[in-house]
């Protein structure tokens, strides 16, 4: 089945600068590479996504970018604010797949964005 | 307002009990989704549901089982509740199988004792 690596488990940034986050999938079926956001106590929520007929996507501050050769995207978030303090998960969607479509997400990364 | 509601938030539990978590979703959405999280795990998926009347089974199902009597709710339920199951237990939905935006709900806390 698809595994998904997600990088750094934690980062901090100073506000205003750029945070980067990286994760790696391993099945080549997958085309469909959504971001959550997850603040505490809440239940994750989409903030960007980026299928496979495309390379880069932007959404004001947020960007994200696929590699479908190396098998990586990432989450680029310039000028970051407090409020972007959050745990981010990625992850990937095959086409076909015996679970459902049921999305394979990355262990998380827990942003922290210091004033 | 539309959206998808767990019950309950949270809950504790003695090991050896039956326990059903509730998931109620109002935006007609066909495939439903059960995924716990743990601390440096992320999210594990437990059973889906790709339209009403099927199921299937996910990443860690030992333990658990579901139903999809109709489109709007999909229980979970614990037989017997072990403490390795204490983890916040998320439900989701999404329109269709594949590449759409999942829908989770606020989750529920699950404490076994």
């Amino acid at each position: 089945g698809e595994n998904v690596e997600q990088h750094p488990s934690t980062l901090s940034v100073q506000e205003g600068d750029s945070a980067v986050i990286k994760c790696t999938y391993s099945d080549s079926a997958s085309n469909y590479f959504p971001w959550y956001k997850q603040e505490l106590g809440k239940g994750p929520q989409l903030i960007i996504d980026i299928r496979s007929n495309v390379g880069e996507k932007k959404d004001q501050r947020i960007a994200v970018t696929l590699n479908k050769t190396a098998k990586h995207f990432s989450l680029h978030i310039t000028e970051t604010q407090p409020e972007d303090s959050a745990v981010y998960f990625c992850a990937a969607s095959p086409l076909f797949s015996n679970s459902g479509y049921a999305l394979n997400f990355g262990k998380g990364t827990s942003l922290l964005v210091t004033p | 307002i539309a959206g998808i509601t767990q019950a309950p938030t949270s809950q504790i539990l003695a090991a050896g009990r039956r326990m059903t978590l509730r998931c109620t979703q109002d935006m007609r959405h066909n495939a439903m989704y059960w995924y716990r999280q743990d601390l440096g795990l992320g999210l594990r998926l437990i059973h889906y549901s790709n339209t009403a009347g099927t199921t299937g089974k996910g990443e860690v199902p030992d333990g658990y089982s579901v139903s999809r009597a109709n489109t709007d709710d999909f229980p979970l339920t614990l037989a017997s509740a072990v403490p390795s199951q204490t983890s916040v237990y998320f439900c989701a939905s999404t329109p269709r199988q594949g590449d759409t935006e999942a829908f989770f709900g606020q989750g529920t806390r699950l404490t076994v004792v």
